[in-house]
């Protein structure tokens, strides 16, 4: 079975500093997919950042970049210089037979 | 701009009420999706659909069913609302051929009262 799993379910971060929020996951695939998802107070669910798993290099995104291990099954986001619009629930989440599989987010906070 | 439409942002029904949560996307794609949001769960899938009049059930899809009549209108129905379906529910769409392009509604919070 393929599981996602957040182990943090808050984080803090001064604004202009770096976060990271973690993200594991299990799959048998040797190909796949892998999302960061931002969710804020609207609820409408954005894509942050990608990465596919035959490539190496780590995906970036602006200010979001992607620590990818796939022999580790981690998949963390690094959020640099915070924002208060970074504001928000994030989601790790894979494609699973056609279908999204979530792991259980982290509620980011940024501190003025 | 490509949109799936949730029909209702909150809702408020009795118990044992049935209830119509509906969902229209307008990107023409095959694939359509409920979704469960709740604390420390994350998204549960309860039901997707592949095509007009296909579905397949999801991780939890006791007390729910669907409807897709047309590409672009997936229904979600509560048969008979229990207060344990006060919830979050998310609608997705996706293109069939790309993995990593899905859509989502802005949510329809549901409270059973």
């Amino acid at each position: 079975a393929q599981t996602v799993t957040q182990s943090q379910p808050e984080m803090s971060v001064q604004e202009a500093e770096t976060v990271t929020l973690s993200c594991t996951y299990d799959t048998s695939e040797s190909d796949y997919y892998l999302f960061w998802y931002k969710q804020p107070p609207s609820r409408q669910m954005i894509l942050v950042i990608r990465q596919e798993a035959y490539k190496q290099q780590n995906a970036t995104e602006n200010r979001f970049s992607v620590n990818f291990q796939k022999a580790a099954k981690s998949f963390s986001l690094k959020i640099s210089d915070s924002q208060l619009g970074d504001a928000a629930m994030y989601f790790c989440a894979m494609p699973r037979k056609n279908k999204l599989v979530f792991g259980a987010g982290t509620i980011l906070r940024v501190k003025s | 701009d490509v949109k799936v439409t949730q029909s209702s942002r909150y809702l408020v029904k009795r118990t044992g009420e049935k209830v119509f949560l509906e969902c229209v996307q307008d990107m023409d794609h095959e694939n359509m999706f409920w979704y469960r949001q709740d604390p420390g769960l994350g998204l549960r899938l309860i039901y997707f659909s592949y095509d007009v009049k296909m579905k397949e059930k999801g991780d939890i899809p006791e007390g729910y069913s669907v409807s897709r009549e047309k590409k672009e209108r997936f229904s979600l129905i509560l048969e008979s609302a229990s207060t344990n379906q006060t919830s979050m529910y998310l609608c997705a769409s996706r293109d069939r051929d790309r993995d990593d392009g899905y859509t989502f509604g802005s949510g329809t919070r549901l409270t059973v009262v």
